[in-house]
């Protein structure tokens, strides 16, 4: 079974640039996340998608990031503009939960982003 | 607002010693999720426990799951050096009147088992 994909693995931009990340999770899952982790900490939950709704944004800087998924499939997290503070790894997963409860996360490789 | 602690942060262990970390958590919940990450790499899955008193155990590793106390441990038998990681614990947390599930890590606590 194929896991999550993400894409790009790495981006360095310069400050006040834009950025985008790409996700695909495992198929047939019907939740996405995605998580922003800093360095020497935990992942922190950004949004949190059913099918093609979003169920929680309530940590997302929407002032700056925003994110979609269409189809209730792929899903892009985009950060403009981009500040020094942002730099940390972004994270992906899926998970096959139910619309009331989380189920076991899946979580692919992440896109290591540095904003000089 | 949910809060998830975990300790220790750190712990420097040798090999063939026992140790536990603790995760406590701040509200009701009755899933809670173990991940280890090596340097440079993703979550991987460990434990997933689904209700109070739930024991699981692979390898050297044992979960447990205490929701009445709020609490979980991750327990380490006679540890090797192929442990050394990052765990994090995971609760599922439900906002808005539990209408929905989502997961709050902890900060991890960074492993390292010398020889």
């Amino acid at each position: 079974e194929a896991g999550v994909a993400q894409s790009p693995r790495y981006k360095i931009i310069e400050k006040r640039q834009s950025v985008a990340f790409w996700c695909n999770p495992i198929s047939g899952h019907a939740t996405l996340y995605w998580y922003q982790q800093i360095l020497g900490q935990g992942p922190k939950l950004l949004i949190q998608f059913q099918n093609n709704g979003v169920v929680d944004d309530s940590q997302l800087p929407k002032d700056r990031f925003s994110a979609e998924r269409l189809k209730g499939v792929d899903s892009t997290l985009k950060i403009q503009p981009a500040k020094l503070e942002d730099s940390a790894v972004y994270l992906c997963a899926s998970s096959s939960k139910s619309v009331w409860r989380a189920t076991e996360a899946f979580f692919g490789q992440g896109t290591r982003l540095t904003v000089v | 607002e949910l809060k998830v602690e975990q300790n220790p942060l750190f712990l420097s262990m040798q090999e063939g010693k026992n140790y536990t970390i603790y995760c406590n958590y701040s509200t009701t919940s009755d899933r809670l999720y173990w991940y280890r990450q090596d340097p440079g790499k993703s979550l991987e899955s460990l434990f997933v426990l689904l209700s109070n008193g739930a024991v699981k155990q692979e390898g050297r590793l044992m979960a447990s799951l205490d929701t009445k106390a709020r609490l979980s441990t991750l327990h380490i038998t006679a540890a090797v050096h192929d442990l050394s990681a990052t765990y994090f614990c995971a609760v599922d947390y439900h906002n808005y009147g539990g209408s929905q599930g989502n997961l709050i890590f902890g900060k991890g606590t960074k492993l390292s088992v010398k020889p």
